[in-house]
């Protein structure tokens, strides 16, 4: 079973306007961690954002903000103000346990943006 | 030179060849990975070494071969490989330690193929 569900294959945005990318996850560990990605057409994967399954309040990094919802295992990404560059694929990825390096990251399929001059 | 980065960033090879990925990273980081992302598949994590110990090997063919001398260099020797195999190789690399939040940085990749 797939541990982390992005639904939304590609998706066009209105530049300037707030774009939600979905993200599902499945996991029976109560510690976690959700990373959101970046991943541009030259390859690099950009790291964007950080939820942890304790933090209380929604991430937000810039014009990045986390939907956090806890009891649905659902971890959407907001880009508020969509801008040129931000047309990229962007992945979802969980990592089970609170430690930093040598647990694995999972990932998911990956959603793909276009922003629309 | 910062961050991590991969050389070669493009490679074709034949399958009788044998080639080797370089990753280097320049963050100070004790753990590294690679990665194999196929089209319209998930990244796969394919190996990782904390401290230049490996520990963990996701089932990966023989064929790729993993060598890691320092904890700053990451190799991945390819031999006798297959167009399946024709993929995009990342690296990356993070810092064994409390901080929960401290995550992976990734190459730029090598894109692969194989025919």
């Amino acid at each position: 079973a797939q541990k982390i569900t992005q639904t939304q294959p590609g998706m066009f945005v209105q530049e300037k306007e707030a774009v939600t990318l979905d993200c599902t996850y499945d996991t029976s560990d109560p510690s976690y961690g959700l990373f959101w990605y970046k991943q541009p057409s030259s390859g690099e994967m950009i790291f964007l954002i950080y939820q942890g399954s304790y933090d209380q309040q929604n991430a937000t990094e810039g014009r990045y903000s986390l939907n956090f919802q806890k009891a649905r295992k659902s971890a959407n990404l907001v880009i508020s103000a969509s801008q040129l560059g931000d047309s990229a694929m962007y992945f979802c990825a969980m990592r089970e346990g609170l430690r930093a390096a040598g647990n694995k990251l999972t990932f998911g399929g990956g959603t793909r943006v276009l922003v629309k001059p | 030179e910062t961050g991590v980065t991969q050389t070669p960033r493009h490679l074709v090879m034949g399958m009788t060849n044998k080639k080797s990925l370089k990753c280097e990273q320049h963050l100070g980081h004790n753990a590294m990975y690679w990665y194999k992302q196929s089209a319209k598949k998930p990244l796969e994590l394919m190996f990782v070494y904390n401290f230049k110990e490996q520990t963990e090997n996701n089932s990966v063919p023989s064929r790729f071969s993993p060598e890691c001398p320092n904890s700053s260099h990451l190799f991945l020797h390819l031999h006798t490989l297959q167009p399946e195999d024709s993929a995009l190789y990342l690296c990356a690399s993070s810092q064994e330690g409390p901080d929960p939040q401290e995550t992976q940085y990734f190459g730029p990749g090598t894109r692969l193929l194989v025919l």
